[in-house]
């Protein structure tokens, strides 16, 4: 089945430095990839919408500046927390659009949208 | 903008019962999917279920069913027969499709632990 790389599942780092988070399509190509962020105990927040060659899409009150995301191929989006701060401490997942079923996903049964394994942040 | 709401935060049932996880949703589309995701201690997202708002017909898949009242903006999940690896955080999810026809990021409720005992 389609796996979505997630790399690293663990980073610790001290405040002020930034963190680069990688999401990697293995087995299929991606044009939209998804970054959520999941407090403890809370639900997940779709933070931004990343598309292939063109800008992200932030959610209203996600800073862009802070989190920088790249998609520069089909099968790679990155998330860089940058000036990391304690407050940014999180897990943070992202998942990706299966392309070429992307027609078929509205007709069949089978979702184009995999997960990541997560990758928790703590800043110190 | 959609909102899901997952009025149980937590619940608790013996193994092999069978449990329903209430989730309602607000939203002004007409053409839209609900899920339900399954998050185990391991934080993986697994899908459990979805519908297709178009279906009249409740989805089913395995032990796992939903029922859909779409006028009511209801998306109940019926877990039967319960087992001990159930137990895990659910999340109800809302996406309406992106433009251009893809995919859009998901909404999801603030989710129930549920607990299956021995």
């Amino acid at each position: 089945g389609a796996v979505v790389s997630q790399h690293p599942s663990r980073v610790i780092c001290k405040s002020g430095t930034s963190v680069k988070i990688e999401c990697r399509s293995l087995d299929f190509q991606a044009t939209t990839m998804f970054w959520y962020r999941q407090f403890p105990k809370q639900s997940l927040m779709l933070m931004a919408t990343s598309n292939e060659g063109s800008k992200a899409t932030y959610e209203q009150g996600v800073e862009k500046d802070k989190f920088l995301i790249n998609h520069a191929s089909l099968t790679l989006s990155t998330l860089t927390v940058t000036s990391a701060h304690p407050e940014d401490s999180s897990f943070y997942i992202c998942s990706a659009n299966d392309r070429d079923r992307t027609d078929l996903f509205w007709g069949s049964y089978n979702s184009p949208l995999h997960f990541g394994n997560g990758t928790r942040l703590t800043v110190t | 903008a959609q909102t899901v709401t997952q009025s149980q935060p937590e619940m608790s049932v013996q193994e092999a019962e069978t449990v329903t996880l209430s989730c309602t949703y607000d939203t002004s589309e007409n053409n839209y999917y609900l899920f339900w995701y399954k998050q185990p201690p391991s934080r993986q997202m697994i899908l459990v279920i979805r519908q297709e708002a178009y279906k009249q017909q409740n989805a089913t898949e395995n032990r796992f069913s939903v029922n859909f009242q779409k006028a009511a903006k209801s998306f109940s999940l019926k877990i039967s027969d319960s087992q001990l690896g159930d137990t895990a955080m659910y999340f109800c999810a809302f996406m309406k499709p992106g433009s251009g026809g893809g995919a859009d990021g998901l909404t999801f409720g603030k989710g129930t632990h549920l607990i299956i005992q021995p």
